[in-house]
């Protein structure tokens, strides 16, 4: 069965410095997401990417934060200057075009990003 | 406002018991609805989902209640076995397949 798959599992970085988190969806997907789960809490959604832009974001997606997809595979989610709140887990999700009515969001396995 | 902490509702069910978790949904407009299945370490696995349009939907195993009137959903999982042990959240949706909000989440443990 395909799958969303994310790299790195873990990612430690320093306050301040920069991180960037990967994802590849479902190849045929055309929706790709970022939620945000923190440890022991619920999972928080970011954004919405479609068509090569963002469709929708929350309060969470700041200007600290930028996705991007570089290629015809990757998308990636970008923080510019990380904080110690930024320490959670990191999920990529992609969904089918939703014309034909609500779409399931398939998910990876996550990026567990600490911050230091 | 959103009610978060560290630690969630527990169900613990003995091994070839039914299961029944619960979830309130606060936005009547929603018209989707997922329930998702979180084990450790790993993301959020899909399980089943409801539209609006209906108030139960079967899988294997796996049955999805929908009440609009009170707007609850419940996740029924028969014959419940050790792999069902997990975090189970349900999720809805508004507007076509964008901003899933999901719930509080569930812990289930199944006992031997």
């Amino acid at each position: 069965e395909p799958e969303v798959t994310q790299t790195p599992s873990h990612q430690v970085t320093q306050m301040g410095q920069e991180v960037i988190l990967r994802c590849v969806p479902i190849s045929n997907h055309l929706y790709f997401y970022w939620y945000r789960q923190i440890l022991g809490q619920k999972v928080e959604f970011l954004v919405s990417f479609y068509n090569n832009e963002i469709s929708e974001k929350s309060e969470i997606f700041d200007d600290q934060f930028s996705v991007e997809r570089p290629d015809g595979s990757n998308f990636t989610l970008k923080i510019r200057s990380t904080k110690l709140e930024d320490s959670a887990m990191y999920f990529c999700a992609s969904s089918e075009s939703p014309d034909r009515g609500n779409q399931p969001q398939h998910f990876g396995d996550g990026t567990r990003l600490s911050i230091l | 406002g959103e009610s978060v902490g560290l630690h969630l509702p527990t169900l613990s069910v003995q091994e070839g018991d039914n299961s029944i978790i619960n979830c309130a949904y606060s936005n009547s407009a929603s018209d989707y609805f997922i329930w998702y299945k979180q084990e450790s370490g790993k993301g959020p696995q899909f399980i089943i989902d409801i539209r609006s349009n209906m108030d139960k939907r079967q899988g294997q195993r796996v049955t999805v209640l929908l009440n609009k009137t009170v707007k609850h959903l419940s996740l029924q999982i028969a014959a419940t076995q050790p792999g069902d042990s997990a975090v189970y959240f349900c999720a809805e949706n508004n507007n076509y397949g964008q901003n899933f909000v999901f719930g509080p989440g569930t812990r289930l443990s199944v006992l031997p």
